[in-house]
């Protein structure tokens, strides 16, 4: 079946420490998102690629990193310096960068940070 | 600055009955609005969307109507079932950015 597979879909992390959340695609497209959502505030953009080796920061990836090697995978590192890191994660991908907005969606990853 | 607004955090309606979720925008450039549809613990699926030089788009049980000089949109969803009740977030793309952004998101329950 064609997708996207979030990893891990609960994780649970002290202050402090960076953790690695992992998306895979297997639609073959070239553009991948992070969302974060949190309740009363719907998603908001955390970091956006086009295409492989090329990334952007969305509206608020101060506290995160990514990285696209490879065409599948798009994995994001929420690191100390985040200063709210509890949230669920979503993940998406689409034919071309935002086209006519239809996303493809992971099933997300809770973050909750002790 | 919230580009694209969901001001009821829920709605309430019967199986059967019509649905009538809205959604407000400040951005007059926006070229495509969309709505998703996500259930607990999943991420959002795309449903139905309407491009702005449109004024409504139908697909089965879901019609959205985009108003441009009033910057808004509903969805209708006609009748409505109890597996509809979820999130509904609209979105909206295009302006300077180009990105998708989106509201805060209705929850929608329909009681049996």
């Amino acid at each position: 079946d064609g997708g996207i597979t979030q990893s891990p879909k609960y994780l649970f992390r002290k202050e402090g420490q960076n953790v690695t959340l992992s998306c895979e695609q297997n639609l073959n497209h070239d553009a991948m998102y992070w969302y974060r959502q949190d309740p009363g505030q719907g998603l908001r953009l955390i970091y956006y690629s086009q295409i492989v080796n090329d990334f952007q920061k969305g509206d608020i990836a101060e506290g995160y990193s990514v990285s696209r090697e490879k065409k599948e995978s798009f994995p994001l590192t929420v690191t100390s310096a985040q200063k709210n890191p509890t949230a669920f994660y979503l993940c998406a991908s689409s034919v071309d960068i935002f086209g006519t907005g239809e996303l493809f969606f992971g099933e997300g990853s809770r973050l909750t940070v002790l | 600055d919230q580009q694209v607004k969901q001001n009821s955090p829920s709605l309430s309606v019967q199986e059967g009955r019509i649905s009538i979720l809205n959604c407000d925008y400040t951005n007059s450039m926006f070229d495509y609005f969309l709505w998703y549809k996500k259930y607990p613990a999943e991420g959002p699926t795309f449903l139905i969307s309407i491009s702005s030089i449109k004024d409504k788009n139908e697909d089965g049980r879901f019609t959205v109507f985009l108003n441009k000089s009033a910057k808004h949109l509903s969805l209708h969803i006609v009748p409505s079932q109890p597996g509809d009740s979820a999130v509904y977030f609209c979105a909206a793309l295009g302006g300077a950015t180009n990105k998708l952004i989106f509201g805060t998101g209705t929850l929608l329950a329909v009681q049996p």
